[in-house]
C-alpha cells in the first residue's frame, strides 16, 4: 500500500492566522482525501483533492476556509484559514490504492494535530 | 447520502476473549467495506477490507462478515491480546460514482490483560 508523509505531525496556532498542512505520497495516485477528526469523534471529510482541477467539498465545508492544492499525482496541500478555536482538530489526508494488488484500499497518514489559542 | 451506524462505543473484554463490532449502512449501493484500527496519536490503519461481493474474510486472529440483504457487517477478533486495545472504525464506500469513505462513529476495544 502507499507510504504517506504528512506535516506538520501537530502545531499550535494564533486565531486568525492560517496554517497549511502538507502530504506526500510516494508513488502516483488520482484519488486523495482530505479528513478532519475532532477529538474523540469520528472522521468527517472535507474534501476529495482532484489533480489539475477544483477540489471537491461536502457540505458544510468551504474552499475559502480550507483551500486545497493538488499540483501532482504525489503531493496534496490543505490550507484551514482564518483560524479559530473550533478547528482544532486532527487533519488527514488519505489516498485510495491505485492497484487491483491492494484491493483499492485508502491509507491514512498520521495526522496533524492543529490547536488553536 | 450513505449513513453508517456501528456499535459499541465501548467494548472491554478479559484477554484471550472474542471481540465483536457491528455496523449497519443504509445505501445498498456501497459495495466496499474496510476496518481501521487507530491508536492514540496515530493515523487509522486499515486491518481488514471486504467487497460486497464476498460473505466472509479471514486474517490470522481477525475476520469480517458481509450480510448484504440486511446491510450490516461485522468485525471479529479472536484470542484479543492487550495490543488489540484501541479505537476501530467500520467505513463503506462504493456508491457508482462516488469513492468516498463513510465511517462510523468508532469502537473503543480495551482488551483487560
Amino acid at each position: 500500500s502507499a507510504v504517506i508523509s504528512q506535516k506538520p505531525s501537530r502545531d499550535i496556532c494564533q486565531r486568525g492566522t492560517s496554517l497549511t498542512i502538507q502530504c506526500q505520497v510516494d508513488s502516483q495516485v488520482t484519488m486523495m482525501f482530505w479528513y478532519r477528526q475532532q477529538p474523540g469523534q469520528s472522521l468527517t471529510l472535507i474534501a476529495t483533492a482532484n489533480q489539475g482541477s477544483e477540489a471537491t467539498y461536502e457540505s458544510g465545508f468551504v474552499i475559502d476556509k480550507f483551500p486545497i492544492s493538488r499540483p501532482n499525482l504525489t503531493f496534496s496541500t490543505l490550507t484551514v484559514s482564518n483560524m479559530s478555536p473550533e478547528d482544532s482538530s486532527i487533519y488527514l489526508c488519505s489516498v485510495r490504492g491505485a492497484s487491483r494488488g491492494s484491493n483499492y484500499g485508502y491509507t491514512f497518514g498520521s495526522g496533524t494535530r492543529l490547536t488553536v489559542v | 447520502g450513505e449513513n453508517v451506524e456501528q456499535h459499541p462505543s465501548t467494548l472491554s473484554v478479559q484477554e484471550g476473549d472474542s471481540a465483536v463490532i457491528k455496523c449497519t449502512y443504509s445505501d445498498s449501493a456501497s459495495n466496499y467495506f474496510p476496518w481501521y484500527k487507530q491508536e492514540l496519536g496515530k493515523g487509522p490503519q486499515l486491518i481488514i477490507d471486504i467487497r460486497s461481493n464476498v460473505g466472509e474474510k479471514k486474517d490470522q486472529r481477525i475476520a469480517v462478515t458481509l450480510n448484504k440483504t440486511a446491510k450490516h457487517f461485522s468485525l471479529h477478533i479472536t484470542e484479543t491480546q492487550p495490543e488489540d486495545s484501541a479505537v476501530y472504525f467500520c467505513a463503506a464506500s462504493g456508491r457508482a460514482g462516488s469513492y468516498q469513505l463513510t465511517f462510523g462513529k468508532g469502537t473503543k476495544l480495551s482488551v483487560i490483560p
